[in-house]
Order: C-alpha cells, then sequence, then structure tokens
C-alpha cells in the first residue's frame, strides 16, 4: 500500500529565508509525486509533479523539488520565501496504475515572521 | 488555466436531510473527478472516483448509498449527502482530472454543518 509522510506538521521561517518541506512516500515501484499549497479560501493549487526524468523539479512560485530514489523522498525547496507563501502544504503520491487517485500527507502549515 | 468551482461553498442543514455539492470544470472538459473530505486541521482522503456516464468507485469504508455521485456531463459531478448527520459534518472538495496536461485541479471545497 502507498503511504506518505509530512515529518513536520508547522514551520515558522522568516521572510527571506530559505525553505525545506519533508515528504517520505512507500510505494512499491516509482509513484508519481506532487506537491499541492492550500490557502484559506481557495482550492489546492498544484506547485510541481514528478512523474519520470529529471529528478530536480521546477515549479511555480519559485518552488522546486528533488526526487531522490534512495531515500523515499521528495523534499519541496523555496531558496527565499514571501509572507505570500503562508499556506498549508500538501505532498501527494500517485500510483502509476491509477495515478489520478492521489493519497495525501497529513501536511504542513507554514508560518512566514517579518 | 483550468478552473473547478463548486457550489454551494457553505452549507447548513438540519440531521435527517439531503446535501447535493456540485463540481464543475469550468474551462474543460472531464472525463474523471474525485471527491475528497477533508477534517479539520487534517489531510485530504479520497472518497470516490467520479467518472462521465458510469458509476462511481468507492475507496474502502465510504458508504456508497450515503454518499451519492452523479456525473452526468463532462464538466459536472454533483455529491448527495444523505440523512446527513452531525458526523457528516466536514469541508468536501472535489477535483478534476485535465486529460491534456494530466493534472488535476481542485475546487475550493464546500463546508458542510449538519446540526
Amino acid at each position: 500500500a502507498q503511504s506518505v509522510t509530512q515529518p513536520d506538521i508547522h514551520i515558522t521561517v522568516s521572510e527571506g529565508a530559505s525553505l525545506e518541506l519533508r515528504c517520505n512516500y512507500s510505494y512499491g515501484a516509482t509513484p508519481y509525486l506532487f506537491w499541492y499549497v492550500q490557502s484559506p479560501g481557495q482550492g489546492l493549487q498544484l506547485l510541481l509533479k514528478y512523474f519520470s526524468g529529471d529528478t530536480l523539479v521546477q515549479g511555480i512560485k519559485g518552488f522546486e523539488a528533488e526526487f531522490k530514489r534512495s531515500q523515499s523522498s521528495f523534499n519541496l525547496r523555496k531558496p527565499s520565501v514571501h509572507w505570500s507563501d503562508a499556506a498549508e502544504y500538501f505532498c501527494a503520491v500517485g500510483g502509476t496504475d491509477s495515478w489520478g487517485k492521489l493519497q495525501f500527507g497529513a501536511g504542513t502549515q507554514v508560518v512566514v515572521t517579518p | 488555466g483550468a478552473v473547478v468551482s463548486q457550489h454551494p461553498s457553505w452549507v447548513i442543514c438540519k440531521s435527517g436531510t439531503s446535501v447535493k455539492i456540485e463540481c464543475r470544470s469550468l474551462d474543460f472538459q472531464a472525463t474523471t473527478m474525485f471527491w475528497y473530505r477533508q477534517f479539520p486541521k487534517q489531510s485530504l482522503m479520497l472518497m470516490a472516483t467520479s467518472n462521465e456516464g458510469s458509476k462511481a468507485t468507492y475507496e474502502q469504508g465510504v458508504e456508497k448509498d450515503k454518499f451519492l455521485i452523479n456525473h452526468a456531463s463532462l464538466t459536472l459531478s454533483t455529491l448527495t449527502v444523505t440523512s446527513a448527520h452531525p458526523e457528516d459534518s466536514s469541508f468536501y472538495i472535489c477535483s478534476a482530472m485535465h486529460q491534456s496536461t494530466d493534472t488535476q485541479y481542485f475546487g475550493p471545497g464546500t463546508r458542510l454543518t449538519v446540526l
């Protein structure tokens, strides 16, 4: 069975500092991996996705993520956060046979301080 | 960009009544849509896969007679919570699969409160 773990429930970061959100997955083969951001009153927005190929994936809003098969990880990074990056971030995994059926991690709440 | 809407955005109902939630893909067609449920401070849990023109497939533990799903067109899926009870109170989110981009686009969610 597939599963997704986001170890950090809550992260506080200063504006302008770098951000890294951790995501570990469990899946029998190479899964499809996603990062979504959820802001209050808005739907989940896709930041980036990994299907295959280059393991360093560039997304929107200056985010990137790196797929590391040996560590079963897909961590999200941003070099310099903006106050508008404060939100809930979800990592998700989809199986290659039915990747549309996503399993989400518990989410990481990011707070940005001045 | 691809937009998915949900209606209503919030609803309060009495216990025992039924509530219908609509999910629409506004600028693309979606043969497949998904319904999720999100509890406060928790993650999204997939409830069912809605397929246009066929029956929905439900995840284990989700009562299909309780949560009726209809996907009558390529832009509309509905979720009806029948005989709602307070434990059905939750945030319900739909998503629509954009075939040409292999991307799911999510609606803003519907907050259901059952009194």
